[in-house]
């Protein structure tokens, strides 16, 4: 079967730093995305890992590990615009397999 | 410049009708996608067209009919609404067939089924 794990929620501070993990087990496997969504909008696009390491973007970091089937986002000088739903997702086969998403609530 | 849209916003029915969702994407792009998210935020591939051509067919009921008549359009029509139906619809495009990885979503069209 295919299957990713993240956590269902992650509590943090503002100003931060914050690290959400996602395992995945699937057929075929092209790369890792991550995408954000606040609550009542759309999925959009953070960022992608086809090959090993670190991937950075402005405060957005992705990491991926493919001997390990693990990546993780990091979030750092967390902001309460932050505060949203973060899913992983495996690009198989023409599309994409996606974890059930963490929920990120910052506190002040 | 709206870049993947849909129409309706809401659409709020009774069980047993039909309706339709349209999506439009003006980004150029050659793959659309439809997708179902449920009330506890699980995104399910429904279908999948590269220019014009049905790729991906998930498990999904023969009552939901995807149709695309040209690849910057895809529409959804659902025949005989059910409760379980209810949920936000959204489209997404990427720009071809292999770059799954990077889409583009439409603001989503929340059906509710009464």
């Amino acid at each position: 079967g295919q299957s990713l794990e993240q956590p269902s929620e992650v509590t943090a501070v503002e100003g931060a730093i914050v690290q959400i993990n996602c395992t995945y087990q699937t057929s075929g496997f092209y790369g890792l995305s991550w995408y954000q969504q606040h609550d009542g909008g759309a999925p959009t696009f953070l960022s992608y890992n086809a090959l090993d390491g670190l991937e950075e973007t402005g405060r957005f970091s992705s990491f991926l590990s493919r001997s390990d089937s693990y990546g993780y986002l990091l979030l750092q000088e967390l902001q309460m615009k932050d505060s949203a739903s973060y899913f992983c997702a495996v690009n198989s086969n023409y599309q994409l397999i996606w974890g059930a998403g963490t929920k990120l609530i910052i506190k002040p | 410049d709206t870049a993947v849209s849909q129409t309706p916003k809401y659409l709020v029915t009774q069980m047993g009708n039909d309706k339709s969702i349209k999506c439009e994407q003006n980004l150029g792009h050659d793959t659309m996608y439809w997708y179902k998210q449920d009330s506890k935020k699980f995104l399910k591939i429904m279908f999948s067209y590269n220019n014009k051509e049905l790729i991906i067919n998930e498990t999904v009921p023969n009552r939901f009919s995807p149709k695309s008549p040209d690849k910057a359009h895809l529409n959804l029509h659902i025949n005989s609404l059910e409760l379980g139906d209810s949920a936000v619809y959204f489209c997404a495009s990427s720009p071809r067939q292999g770059t799954a990885y990077e889409q583009y979503f439409g603001p989503g069209t929340r059906l509710t089924v009464t």
